[in-house]
């Protein structure tokens, strides 16, 4: 059980253009989403935070309006990166933490970005 | 602020030899603390956690006391298998937020 996937695994895409990233969970149902960022050989660092029926929460430095979060149901969010540049690039990651239970994250297998 | 720091990758064994893969935490308060695995192409999966100081979480014979006094939380296991090889994370989780602050990661190379 609790299995989540993203979609796309990973994504190329041209500057300027938008791209937006799925986050599913498969078994369950999740009241919190978190949204990561990978660089290589480097930690994740937390970028946001959605709770059901609120707007997400943002980590200090990230860019709400570029990295557009919506908690669209228990079993979706999605993530997207609004006029992408090349400094973007990066492995995204999602979690989600059950509405039952005591509070494990479950963590998507990332999509890697790739701006040219 | 909270970080956790893991010791440099990667690390490669024999099979049956032992592991160790170094944290050290800094944090206000008394956060939780955990290891995860990543396996290749797949999401971070829980691996064990402690609570509370002096509890020890182990699963899959791996182990990790947390330590307050030295603010450490290693990562221990007696016997590592070629199926032990992936990428471990050390995390901490401050108060009741439910967000974790993770290490760099520490890969782990296990050899026939």
């Amino acid at each position: 059980g609790a299995v989540v996937s993203q979609h796309p695994s990973w994504v190329i895409c041209k500057s300027g253009t938008s791209v937006k990233i799925e986050c599913r969970s498969l078994d369950f149902q999740a009241t919190t989403m978190f949204w990561y960022r990978q660089f290589p050989k480097q930690s994740l660092m937390l970028m946001a935070t959605s709770n059901e029926g609120s707007k997400a929460t943002y980590e200090q430095g990230v860019e709400k309006d570029k990295f557009l979060i919506n908690h669209a149901s228990l079993t979706l969010s999605t993530l997207t990166v609004t006029s992408a540049h090349p400094e973007d690039s990066s492995f995204y990651i999602c979690s989600l933490v059950p509405g039952t239970g005591d509070n494990e994250q479950f963590f998507g297998p990332g999509t890697r970005l790739t701006v040219l | 602020g909270d970080s956790v720091t893991q010791m440099e990758g990667p690390v490669t064994l024999s099979e049956e030899a032992f592991l160790t893969i170094n944290c050290t935490y800094t944090a206000t308060g008394y956060p939780s603390l955990f290891w995860y695995v990543q396996y290749p192409g797949e999401g971070l999966q829980l691996l064990l956690k402690a609570t509370k100081a002096d509890d020890k979480g182990s699963n899959k014979g791996f182990e990790a006391t947390y330590r307050k006094e030295t603010t450490s939380f290693h990562l221990e296991k007696g016997s590592v298998q070629v199926s032990d090889s992936a990428v471990y994370f050390c995390a901490l989780s401050p108060g009741n937020t439910g967000k974790l602050i993770f290490g760099q990661g520490t890969t782990l190379q296990v050899k026939p």
